[in-house]
């Protein structure tokens, strides 16, 4: 069974852009989450999906969206881009309808650099 | 301000010695705990999830401990190997409206050989 896949794998982009991130989860999940890791801030949730709506959203500005479609995969949005949103951006999915509360399988996530 | 803290200095041990790393957290009565390991690069995989009514969980070499009077969650990896070298990850979830997951800030293991 094939994992998490997260396209593209790295993406350099410049201030006041936006950038549009995908994630295709395993196959039979229907629960995506994403999250933001920094060598700051460490790993921080962004917002989790299931079956096309958002269930939770984490403590980020309005500028990060996302969606989920009709067969799971999810992306998410970053509009006006600022320096500070260099990350790594992980998406997660997991079986079920419980989402975070079951194991969470983690993409390899996208290297996103602001310049 | 609820927190979570994992010692963010590396520990390191000698090959086959048991690793204990710490997950401590203040103002959180979490309903579940979770430990991943993340390698550089990728991303965090899912080792041993515990509920906030076990005390106890193991899974082969590793075991998970939750100790919510505490408020301190232990994990242990017995005959460490170098392959076990990652950086080691606590996530609590409360069990309220809030579904997400909190990361802690990760302790990396460097096992020698």
């Amino acid at each position: 069974k094939a994992g998490v896949t997260q396209t593209p794998r790295y993406l350099i982009k410049t201030r006041g852009q936006q950038v549009t991130l995908s994630c295709s989860p395993i196959s039979g999940h229907r629960s995506v989450s994403w999250y933001q890791q920094t060598p700051g801030q460490g790993l921080q949730f962004l917002f989790e999906y299931f079956s096309e709506t958002q269930r939770n959203k984490g403590n980020f500005p309005g500028r990060f969206s996302g969606r989920q479609f009709s067969n799971s995969r999810s992306e998410m949005n970053v509009s006006t881009l600022e320096l500070g949103d260099s990350a790594l951006y992980l998406c997660a999915s997991s079986k079920g309808t419980s989402g975070v509360y079951n194991e969470q399988f983690f993409g390899p996530g996208t290297r996103l650099t602001v310049l | 301000s609820q927190k979570i803290e994992q010692n963010s200095e590396a520990l390191n041990i000698q090959e086959g010695k048991t690793a204990t790393l710490t997950c401590n957290y203040t103002n959180y009565s979490p309903a579940y705990l979770q430990w991943y390991r993340q390698d550089p690069g990728r991303g965090p995989v899912f080792l041993l999830l515990i509920r906030e009514n076990e005390k106890e969980k193991r899974k082969e070499r590793l075991k998970v401990t939750f100790d919510t009077t505490l408020k301190q969650s232990l994990f242990h990896i017995t005959a460490s190997q170098p392959a076990d070298s990652a950086t080691y990850l606590c996530a609590l979830l409360m069990d309220t409206g809030r579904r997400a997951l909190t990361f802690g800030s990760g302790t990396r293991l460097q096992v020698q050989p």
